[in-house]
């Protein structure tokens, strides 16, 4: 059965601090990884996307990690910021149609 | 347009009328996905349209619920006879074909059935 899991579910870290938050998926075949950020009442907006190839990917403060054997990813958060506070949810993509498979999300809070 | 856009952002209804929700997808995007979001809980998949291929409506969780795709332009989402259930955000993506291309999200309709 192809799932996304995500943990935490939910996060609180003083500003400025780091965290990682983790992705462990069974959904087969892989074809791609994304990270994406979703504020409250908005919609998710991509952070990253990863292929089967890509151990490592940065986007500012966020660096994202894959491991495909594992089926393991983890995004990582650098300095945190009160704007970080949000959602952030795991996308896995199969090849094919109607495609994506959805982790339910870490909510994240950012407090000073 | 430069990104997703849904319409309307809120819609208050009483229980038992039908609503529409409108999405525009970004021009060229040939699939479009709408997704469900109860509150503090994970993206439920609805719909999916891609071309002219025959959408897969396998997500649609009653007859109430219908949507309609008029080629690879704008898509409508309708719940007939509104139960407060229905209540949530309903997020419409788009993307070129393709897993290597970006699926964009519009901001969502938020729909509460009082």
């Amino acid at each position: 059965k192809n799932q996304v899991e995500q943990s935490p579910q939910s996060l609180i870290i003083l500003e400025g601090k780091n965290c990682t938050l983790q992705c462990n998926y069974t959904v087969s075949p892989f074809s791609n990884l994304r990270w994406y950020k979703q504020d409250t009442g908005r919609g998710p907006v991509s952070l990253t996307i990863m292929t089967f190839s890509e151990n490592t990917k940065s986007n500012g403060r966020y660096t994202a990690t894959l491991d495909a054997d594992t089926k393991q990813s983890s995004l990582h958060i650098t300095a945190s910021q009160l704007s970080d506070s949000a959602s952030y949810i795991c996308v896995v993509i199969t090849t094919g149609a109607n495609n994506l498979f959805f982790g339910t999300g870490t909510r994240l809070t950012v407090i000073p | 347009g430069a990104g997703v856009s849904q319409s309307p952002s809120n819609k208050v209804t009483e229980k038992g009328k039908d609503v529409e929700l409108r999405c525009d997808p970004i021009s060229g995007h040939t699939a479009l996905y709408w997704y469900r979001q109860r509150l503090g809980q994970g993206l439920e998949f609805l719909i999916y349209f891609q071309g002219n291929s025959a959408p897969d409506k396998s997500g649609l969780p009653s007859d109430r619920f219908s949507a309609e795709r008029t080629g690879e332009s704008v898509s409508t989402l309708t719940i007939q006879r509104t139960q407060q259930e229905d209540s949530a955000v309903y997020l419409c993506a788009s993307s070129l074909w393709g897993a290597d291309y970006g699926y964009t999200f519009g901001s969502g309709t938020r729909l509460t059935v009082v």
